[in-house]
């Protein structure tokens, strides 16, 4: 069974300053993996996809790398913003299922 | 495009009723939903996987009595929770794969649901 962990559960830091979220996941067959938005209350947003068969994966101020082979992917947001402030998940894809973690609740601070 | 509704977005109800929450895909068919159950600052849990036509997958643990899925068009899933208990409450969120696709799922707002 596929477990995800998000590294650290939540994470406050100053308005300018970049971010590192962390996900770990267990089972390395994956088809992709999938970091998500998700704002209190509502659903989730999706802001990046990396194929199994890709390294990152970049938008804007986001980047998110995927290293298949130790189960990690980092999402990285530069010159952080209070508007970025929310709940990042993330979600590996092993068939046709999608396995998410708890997600890191981010503040940034104006 | 690839828009994903839900509705309601919030339902209070009393315990021993049945509620139905609709999940629509608004400009694309969508073959496959899946609906997910989601805990205070606690991951996505998949519930079932909801085929047009076809009865509903049920992961691990999920009474299917319980959770009634209908999946009766390429752009309609309901979700209905039977004889609610407040154990059920908690955020509802589906999503829905655009057929002859296998690769993004597009999520609906969620259902908050919370039974008194």
């Amino acid at each position: 069974k596929q477990e995800v962990t998000q590294i650290p559960a939540a994470l406050s830091v100053p308005e300018g300053e970049n971010l590192v979220l962390n996900c770990s996941f267990t089972d390395s067959a994956i088809y992709n993996l999938q970091w998500f938005r998700q704002d209190p209350g509502k659903g989730l947003t999706s802001l990046l996809l990396i194929q199994s068969s890709q390294r990152e994966q970049t938008s804007g101020r986001l980047n998110a790398s995927l290293d298949k082979s130790s189960g990690r992917s980092t999402l990285y947001i530069a010159a952080s913003q209070p508007g970025d402030s929310a709940t990042y998940l993330c979600a590996v894809k092993n068939d046709y299922k999608l396995s998410f973690g708890a997600g890191t609740t981010v503040t940034v601070r104006a | 495009g690839a828009v994903v509704s839900q509705h309601p977005s919030r339902v209070i109800c009393k315990s021993g009723t049945s509620v139905k929450i609709e999940c629509r895909s608004l400009d694309f068919q969508a073959t496959t939903m899946f609906w997910y159950r989601q805990f205070p600052k606690k991951s996505l849990m998949l519930m079932a996987t909801s085929n047009e036509g076809s009865k509903a997958t049920y992961e691990q643990g999920v009474e299917k009595d319980k959770f009634l899925i209908n999946h009766a068009s390429l752009t309609l899933s309901t979700l209905t929770v039977t004889s609610a208990h407040p154990e059920d409450s908690s955020f509802y969120i589906c999503s829905a794969l655009r057929t002859r696709s296998t690769d993004t799922q597009y999520f609906g707002p969620g259902t908050r649901l919370t039974v008194l």
